[in-house]
C-alpha cells in the first residue's frame, strides 16, 4: 500500500524551540507539500518542492522552512517555535502530469502531525 | 486569490438519510477535488472532476462540476455512519497542485 509517512503524530514543543517535522513517500512522486490545518481555515499551503532541492513559497510561508535532499523526503522546519504555530500540519505529495497534460492527479496525504506550542 | 466556500459548515444527520454539500466559488478552476478526512488521519481524494457539468459517481455518493466550473456539489444516499467525517473540496488551475486551494470544509455525522 502507497503512503506518505510522517515521523509523529503528536509533538509538544516549548516556544523558541526549533522544530523539525519530517514526511517520507514511497511511490517515487515528483512533488511534495506542507500544509497546515486550522479550525475553519482549511488547508494552507506552506511550502511545495518539484524536485530534489527545489522549493517554492505557499502561502504562509513565513517562519518556516524546507529541505529536501532526496526525492522521497521532505522536511518542514519551524526555525523558532512560535504559540501561533500550533496547529495540524500535513504533508502530501503528488504526481507531476506527464507532457504537460492532464488534470491535476490529486494529494496523497499522510495522517498528520499534531503540534502544540507552549 | 481564488476562494472556495463550502456550506454547510456542519451536518448532523440519521442513518438512512440523503444530503447534499456544496462547495462553491467566484473563480473558474480547471479541475475540482473531493477529499474526505476522518478525526487523526489525513484527507483521502475521492473524485476528480474536470469537465463543466460532468457527474461522477463513487457508490453512493455522486459529485457534479458546475457548468461554469466554479461550483460542485456531493450528494450522498442513504447516509451510513462510515460516511462521518470532514468533507473538503479543492479547486484549482495547473497540474502540479500548487495552485490548489481548499475550502475549509463540511463535517458530517451520521447517527446511528
Amino acid at each position: 500500500d502507497v503512503k506518505v509517512t510522517q515521523s509523529s503524530r503528536y509533538l509538544v514543543k516549548r516556544t523558541g524551540e526549533k522544530v523539525f517535522l519530517e514526511c517520507v513517500q514511497d511511490m517515487d512522486h515528483e512533488n511534495m507539500f506542507w500544509y497546515r490545518q486550522d479550525p475553519g481555515l482549511g488547508l494552507r499551503l506552506i511550502y511545495f518542492s518539484y524536485d530534489v532541492k527545489m522549493k517554492e513559497k505557499g502561502d504562509i510561508p513565513e517562519g518556516y522552512s524546507v529541505s529536501r535532499e532526496k526525492k522521497e523526503r521532505f522536511s518542514l522546519i519551524l526555525e523558532s517555535a512560535s504559540t501561533n504555530q500550533t496547529s495540524m500540519y500535513l504533508c502530501a505529495s503528488s504526481l507531476f502530469p506527464k507532457w504537460d497534460k492532464g488534470p491535476f492527479y490529486g494529494y496523497t496525504f499522510g495522517s498528520g502531525t499534531r503540534l502544540t506550542v507552549v | 486569490t481564488q476562494l472556495l466556500e463550502q456550506s454547510p459548515q456542519f451536518l448532523s444527520i440519521q442513518e438512512g438519510e440523503n444530503l447534499t454539500v456544496y462547495c462553491n466559488s467566484s473563480s473558474v478552476f480547471s479541475s475540482l477535488q473531493w477529499y474526505r478526512q476522518e478525526p487523526g488521519e489525513g484527507p483521502v481524494l475521492l473524485v476528480t472532476v474536470v469537465t463543466g457539468g460532468e457527474v461522477k459517481k463513487l457508490k453512493r455518493l455522486t459529485f457534479q462540476f458546475g457548468d461554469a466550473r466554479k461550483d460542485s456539489s456531493l450528494h450522498i444516499t442513504a447516509a451510513q455512519p462510515g460516511d462521518t467525517g470532514l468533507y473538503l473540496c479543492a479547486g484549482g488551475v495547473g497540474l502540479s497542485g500548487q495552485n490548489f486551494v481548499f475550502g475549509p470544509g463540511t463535517r458530517l455525522s451520521v447517527l446511528p
